[in-house]
């Protein structure tokens, strides 16, 4: 079965702590997406990645970079949360010679007090 | 840039009711895909349209896609309750990236 998982599925922090949000994925795909979802606005690509140490900024991504240190794994980091960073992350993979769906993880829903 | 725009943003429907859901999008994309989120859940893949014309059905859902208009839709037959949720669609740009639609929540009522 396919799989992408997501280190923690609630997270509460502190304004300016670094936060770290893992994303896994067992399909061996190429390329993994973080997106941000908001009520109203759907979901927004912050960044993306198509092989391991390659990074592509998205629509928002102030405030925050990514890590693809193995093709398995992307990493978001929050290097100083803020409270208007709170909100629902959703990782997703995807196969880049394939024209099927990118698959998401779970989630982690973040709350930065 | 490419935007993708749904309507209606809410549906509130009876239940063995037909409805479309609507997905603009606006530059030239090779490819439209549907989801359907469940409230607190993560992104559930529905559909996939590869080409103009492209329709597919899946139960009591049935998606197309019209390249020329830009225009994909989502028609919901005879709906039962079970369809409660929020349904997105996202277009592909030509660097890989979706672009989704800002969602329409979809509640079916007894």
């Amino acid at each position: 079965d396919v799989k992408v998982t997501q280190s923690s599925r609630y997270l509460v922090k502190r304004t300016g702590e670094k936060v770290f949000l893992e994303c896994v994925q067992d399909m061996d795909h190429e390329n993994m997406f973080w997106y941000r979802q908001d009520p109203g606005l759907g979901l927004r690509l912050i960044y993306f990645s198509y092989d391991v140490k390659m990074k592509e900024k998205g629509d928002i991504p102030e405030g925050y970079s990514v890590s693809r240190e193995k093709k398995e794994r992307f990493s978001l980091i929050l290097e100083s949360a803020s409270t208007n960073q709170t909100s629902m992350y959703l990782c997703a993979s995807w196969d880049r010679d394939g024209y099927n769906e990118q698959f998401f993880g779970p989630g982690t829903r973040l709350t930065v007090l | 840039e490419l935007k993708v725009e749904q309507n209606p943003l809410f549906l509130s429907m009876q239940e063995g009711k037909n409805y479309t859901i609507y997905c603009n999008y606006s530059t030239t994309s090779d490819r439209l895909y549907w989801y359907r989120q469940d409230p607190g859940k993560s992104l559930e893949s529905l559909f996939v349209l590869l080409s103009n014309g492209a329709v597919k059905q899946e139960g009591r859902l049935m998606a197309s896609l019209d390249t020329k208009a830009r225009l994909s839709t989502l028609h919901i037959t005879a709906a039962v309750h079970d369809l409660s949720a929020t349904y997105f669609c996202a277009a592909i740009s030509g660097n890989e990236k979706l672009t989704f639609g800002t969602g329409t929540r979809l509640t079916i009522i007894p």
